[in-house]
């Protein structure tokens, strides 16, 4: 699967929205861009997917470069339950990739009060 | 709902001794993964089931490892004479099928090999 490659670590103010960063250069055509996050002491959970156009759902947007080389997560009020480590992941739906998830070290958002 | 369910929650082990970790994934799901996550790492995959077959174990560090599902439902992940390095929280998820549906994780089970 191909990788991606996230910031370490970002802080955002309570109720300012938050833009996460995920560039994935070697994306393949049949890879849809995934996001999990994990907060302190649980599993991951699912937040969003999209494969070209952008997508919103309850939790989150994703905004997806027109290269598709790069997307971004946002948030658009972070709230103190939103900290968390969130992982972009890249998933091969041709039936040619693996079936599990492959996270990397993900991006530690803290959330100031 | 009820969601994917792991016990037990904590678990301390002596070096050397056998442990089992249990998973309940939500009902009627087809696929069911196991994870080891290492203390400020992201998880990492050890092994698949769909359905009672395990389809794919390539990512057990070692033969030490064992995981089963004999009835398509729940499943044991075994660790036979634990080791420090196995200390890690053991998250198992599962998913409606397996390709193209979210993984539902589990809360894990942090083991601390003494």
């Amino acid at each position: 699967d191909a990788k991606t490659t996230q910031p370490n670590s970002m802080e955002s103010n309570e109720e300012e929205p938050v833009h996460l960063p995920c560039n994935h250069s070697t994306i393949s055509g049949t890879d849809y861009i995934h996001w999990y996050r994990q907060l302190p002491s649980q599993g991951p959970e699912y937040v969003i997917h999209g494969l070209t156009s952008n997508v919103n759902n309850r939790m989150a947007s994703l905004a997806i470069a027109e290269d598709r080389k790069s997307s971004t997560l946002i948030l658009h009020r972070a709230t103190l339950r939103d900290a968390a480590v969130y992982y972009c992941i890249l998933r091969d739906y041709s039936g040619a990739g693996s079936y599990q998830l492959t996270f990397g070290k993900g991006t530690k958002l803290s959330v100031i009060p | 709902g009820a969601g994917v369910s792991q016990s037990p929650r904590y678990k301390v082990a002596k070096r050397g001794q056998d442990v089992a970790l249990r998973c309940d994934p939500i009902s009627g799901h087809v696929s069911l993964f196991w994870y080891q996550q290492a203390l400020g790492q992201g998880p990492e995959f050890l092994t698949y089931f769909q359905n009672e077959a395990q389809l794919d174990k390539s990512g057990l560090p070692s033969d030490r490892f064992f995981a089963e599902r004999p009835e398509g439902s729940v499943s044991t992940l075994k660790i036979q004479r634990t080791q420090q390095e196995d200390s890690a929280v053991y998250l198992c998820a599962s998913s409606l099928w397996s390709l193209q549906e979210t993984q539902y994780f589990g809360p894990g089970t942090r083991l601390l090999v003494l």
